[in-house]
């Protein structure tokens, strides 16, 4: 099915650790960002990616770093992890402006 | 202030009642506008599209006001599959990438 696929679902790492969060559409997308969702908050910008090889901060970068090797793929790491990154992570996509925004479904993430 | 702002809610309705939800953006070069539901430990998902003629869904009206820079979402005939938080979606071109801005989002919750 055509879509946002998003791994892991759920981790838990323990401070300092890292890990990275692996995000792949096969809708030929150009626009790919990364979103945390932290209680009342609503949805905050991490990174985003306008097209294939192309990166750059959103309202929220601290803490991690990000690579689109390709088209499809575009991945969220967090080199060395704090409990302030315990958050819900979502990766989406979009083609244009006048287009639906897919979302994958999400990835929970604990840091103790 | 905030570039989209929504009634953060609760809103607790009875079955059968109309409700609706209000958001406003600042930015009037913004080009494209959605509503989305989100369920609880989900990813958000589109619900509809937004345009200034007005738009029908089912039980679901929205309505985009250019002029005062607001669009609306009337859910009429409230079910209880209708709990959930709804995001107001914003979208412009802005310095080479589709920009999306996200309202914090409007919960509503739908009982017997």
């Amino acid at each position: 099915n055509a879509g946002v696929t998003q791994t892991p679902k759920f981790q838990v790492l323990k401070t300092g650790q890292s890990m990275t969060l692996q995000c792949a559409q096969d809708m030929n997308h150009n626009s790919m960002y990364w979103y945390r969702q932290d209680p009342g908050m609503g949805l905050r910008l991490i990174y985003y990616s306008a097209s294939e090889g192309t990166t750059d901060k959103g309202e929220v970068p601290n803490g991690y770093n990000v690579s689109r090797l390709n088209k499809r793929e575009f991945s969220l790491r967090l080199e060395s992890a704090a409990p302030s990154q315990t958050s819900v992570y979502f990766c989406a996509s979009i083609a244009s402006v006048g287009n639906t925004i897919y979302f994958g479904e999400g990835s929970w993430l604990t840091v103790v | 202030r905030k570039e989209v702002e929504q009634d953060p809610g609760p809103f607790n309705v009875p079955e059968g009642a109309t409700v609706a939800f209000n958001c406003t953006y600042s930015n009037s070069a913004s080009q494209s506008f959605f509503w989305y539901r989100q369920d609880c430990r989900k990813e958000p998902k589109l619900l509809m599209s937004v345009y200034s003629s007005g738009n029908e869904d089912g039980r679901f009206t929205a309505q985009l006001n250019r002029a005062s820079q607001y669009i609306s979402l009337l859910i009429r005939d409230s079910k209880l599959s209708d709990s959930a938080t709804y995001l107001c979606v914003v979208i412009f071109f802005s310095g080479g990438y589709n920009k999306l801005i996200f309202g914090a989002g409007t919960r509503l919750a739908v009982h017997p």
